[in-house]
C-alpha cells in the first residue's frame, strides 16, 4: 500500500511568515495533490502536480505555491501566511484500488 | 461549474440498521465516483470506487449504487455498528481540461450509529 507522510500534524505560525508544508509518498507516483479542508466547505483542491517540476492550479491557488523537485516529495508553500489560511491541509496521491491515499493532515493555525 | 451535494445534516441510526447516504451531482458526467471515510482529525480513507458503466458495487457490509441518469450515488452500510460512526465523503473525478484527472469532493455526511 502507498504511504503518504506529512511532516507536521500541528503547526502554529504568525501572520506574514513563509510556511512550508511537506508531503512524501513512497510509491513513485506521478500525481500528487494538495487540499485544504474547512468546516462546511469540504475538501478543496489547491494545487496538484503530475510529474517532477510540473504543476497545475486547483480551485483555490491564491496565496499558495508548490514545489516538486523530486518525484516523492510535493511541498505546499504559503508565501505570506494569513489568518484565513488557518485550516487542515491534506496531501494525497493515487493509491491501491484506484482511490487516493491521503496523509494524516497538517492542522495549521495562523495567528 | 460542477457541484456535489451530500446531506449536511448528521444521520443518526440505531446499531444493526442499514445506513443510507446520498450523493447528488450536477453539471457533470464523471467517469467514476468514489466514497471515503474520515475520522476526526485524520485524512480520508478510500472505501469504494464505482464506474459509470457499473450500477452497483459491494465490499463486505458496504454497497454503492450509481445512477448516471439521476446523477446520484447511494452508499449503504448494512448491519451498522458504532465503529462505523464517521464522516463519509463522496468524490467525483474531474478532468477540466487539465493535464490529469483530479478528485472533487462533497462536504460529507456525518454518520452516528447509536448502540
Amino acid at each position: 500500500d502507498v504511504k503518504v507522510t506529512q511532516s507536521s500534524r500541528y503547526l502554529v505560525k504568525r501572520t506574514g511568515e513563509k510556511v512550508f508544508l511537506e508531503c512524501v509518498q513512497d510509491m513513485d507516483h506521478e500525481n500528487m495533490f494538495w487540499y485544504r479542508q474547512d468546516p462546511g466547505l469540504g475538501l478543496r483542491l489547491i494545487y496538484f502536480s503530475y510529474d517532477v517540476k510540473m504543476k497545475e492550479k486547483g480551485d483555490i491557488p491564491e496565496g499558495y505555491s508548490v514545489s516538486r523537485e523530486k518525484k516523492e516529495r510535493f511541498s505546499l508553500i504559503l508565501e505570506s501566511a494569513s489568518t484565513n489560511q488557518t485550516s487542515m491541509y491534506l496531501c494525497a496521491t493515487p493509491g491501491t484500488g484506484n482511490g487516493y491515499t491521503f496523509g494524516s493532515g497538517t492542522r495549521l493555525t495562523v495567528v | 461549474s460542477q457541484k456535489i451535494e451530500q446531506n449536511s445534516e448528521a444521520l443518526n441510526i440505531q446499531e444493526g440498521k442499514t445506513a443510507t447516504l446520498t450523493c447528488n451531482y450536477t453539471n457533470y458526467s464523471p467517469a467514476y465516483l468514489q466514497w471515503y471515510r474520515q475520522d476526526p482529525g485524520r485524512g480520508p480513507v478510500f472505501l469504494l470506487l464505482i464506474r459509470e458503466n457499473e450500477k452497483e458495487k459491494r465490499k463486505e457490509r458496504l454497497k454503492v449504487t450509481f445512477d448516471t441518469t439521476l446523477k446520484q450515488s447511494l452508499f449503504h452500510i448494512t448491519a451498522s455498528q458504532p465503529a462505523d460512526s464517521a464522516t463519509y465523503l463522496c468524490a467525483l473525478d474531474w478532468r477540466g481540461g487539465g493535464a490529469t484527472n483530479k478528485l472533487i469532493f462533497g462536504t460529507g455526511t456525518l454518520l452516528a450509529v447509536q448502540p
